[in-house]
């Protein structure tokens, strides 16, 4: 069954500081695509960063960077020099074909960045 | 802005009652997708839809509905309603909905059930 972790409820971090949000996830599946988003408090969600599971190296976007370590299966969001706009909730997601493409999200860390 | 549309931005109703919330994919996009995302449950993906017609299903009640049209909007229909249903409710579409591709976002329908 598809399952998405994220152990952090809350992270704090110092403006200017990176940061690293921590998402793991289980599949038997071997194609599947694993994704970032950001909630501000106005509530859209706004894409951030995208890791397939064939991609050799780490994507990287901007400030945000994907920890991507397939074996241990995991895909931590990396973000450096962390902005006061940075406050926000970050949802991991995965999405495979086994299961009819249902994407799956984690329960979210809610960053708050300290000026 | 994703370029994805949602209407209303926010609906206020009974319970009992019937709603349905509309999105428009961005420009070429085929596929759309429906979330439900309450405080108790998080985000829960209901449906999916790839150019008309039904790709996916997730945890959507028999109570809710979804379509999607030839112009390649989409209608989530909700009927019954209860006071849990009170969520946000996201539309999000993607090119062709491959296991892959990014899902960009709406802004989401904020529904209350009183």
């Amino acid at each position: 069954a598809q399952k998405i972790t994220q152990t952090q409820p809350g992270m704090f971090v110092q403006e200017k500081e990176a940061v690293t949000l921590d998402c793991t996830y289980d599949t038997s599946d071997p194609s599947y695509g694993l994704f970032w988003y950001k909630q501000p408090s106005s509530g859209e969600m706004i894409f951030l960063i995208y890791q397939g599971s064939y991609d050799q190296q780490n994507a990287t976007e901007g400030r945000y960077s994907l920890n991507f370590q397939k074996a241990r299966k995991s895909a931590n969001l990396v973000i450096s020099a962390s902005q006061l706009g940075d406050s926000a909730m970050y949802f991991c997601a995965m999405r495979e074909k086994t299961g009819g493409f249902k994407t799956i999200f984690g329960a979210g860390t809610r960053l708050f960045v300290k000026a | 802005d994703s370029g994805v549309t949602q209407t209303p931005k926010h609906l206020i109703t009974a319970t009992g009652q019937r709603v349905t919330l509309r999105c428009s994919p961005r420009s070429g996009d085929l596929s759309v997708y429906w979330y439900q995302q309450s405080l108790d449950q998080g985000l829960q993906f209901l449906i999916q839809y790839y150019n008309g017609e039904e790709r996916a299903k997730g945890n959507i009640l028999e109570r809710f509905s979804a379509q999607q049209f030839p112009d390649l909007h989409s209608e989530l229909n909700l009927s019954s309603l209860e006071l849990g249903d009170s969520a946000l409710y996201f539309c999000a579409s993607s090119v062709a909905g491959g296991p892959q591709e990014t899902q960009y976002f709406g802004p989401g329908t904020r529904l209350l059930v009183l």
